[in-house]
């Protein structure tokens, strides 16, 4: 099945730092999603960003569907921002998502 | 306009009994999946569900576990005989689907079971 891979694992930053995270995909990617987990296990979505670029407020997402990645920016990181970043892709044209195994972000006061 | 709604959002059981998790989707949406999230985990597909149809339950244990998603009222996901292993959170999306499958995903709050 499809596989996808997120790094890094774990990020500790300072609160004001700017962070990249990356998805890697081994299929083509069809239903691209960026998913926040709160500390309080609540799933937040970001982006669904098949393709292309967007924005929203102090995150961005970038995804070359030709190169099967994603990358999802995050500036000026706030405390509020720490939790689970998981991106997920559509399961090999089936239904339903594959998701990574999230990256890790605390940010320190 | 409401969001994906679960309920309980915190389920206790003993091992050998049924535990019964309840997802309505958001309001205009016909497709629900399940998932499911094991401890220190991502998540992982469990089935794909449409008005009274299961479109997909390849993620699903065969044994133990059903599905359903009626045409009035909540999906529902049931466990029979719960053992300690089924300890997770269950995590309901829905989508409008008017792509097909390619559709954005809302998450609800899930449902954290514990099996004592």
């Amino acid at each position: 099945g499809i596989q996808v891979e997120q790094s890094p694992p774990d990020l500790i930053l300072q609160e004001g730092a700017n962070s990249t995270l990356r998805c890697n995909f081994s299929d083509s990617v069809n239903n691209l999603q960026w998913f926040h987990q709160n500390p309080w296990g609540q799933l937040i979505n970001l982006f669904y960003i098949p393709s292309g670029t967007k924005q929203n407020g102090r995150l961005s997402a970038t995804t070359v569907a030709t190169e099967r990645y994603s990358l999802l920016y995050i500036s000026s990181s706030q405390t509020t921002d720490s939790g689970v970043y998981f991106c997920a892709n559509e399961r090999g044209g089936a239904d339903g998502l594959t998701f990574g195994k999230g990256t890790h972000l605390i940010i320190q006061p | 306009n409401a969001g994906v709604m679960q309920n309980p959002r915190h389920l206790v059981r003993r091992r050998g009994q049924e535990a019964r998790l309840r997802c309505s989707p958001m309001k205009g949406h016909s497709h629900v999946y399940w998932y499911r999230q094991l401890p220190e985990e991502g998540l992982k597909f469990m089935v794909y569900l449409q008005k009274e149809n299961i479109i997909d339950e390849s993620g699903m244990p065969k044994e133990r576990f059903s599905a359903e998603f009626p045409k009035e009222g909540p999906s529902i996901l049931r466990i029979q005989q719960v053992v300690r292993g089924d300890s997770a959170a269950y995590f309901c999306a829905s989508s409008p689907g008017l792509a097909g499958y390619a559709d954005t995903q809302y998450f609800g709050p899930g449902t954290r079971l514990t099996v004592l």
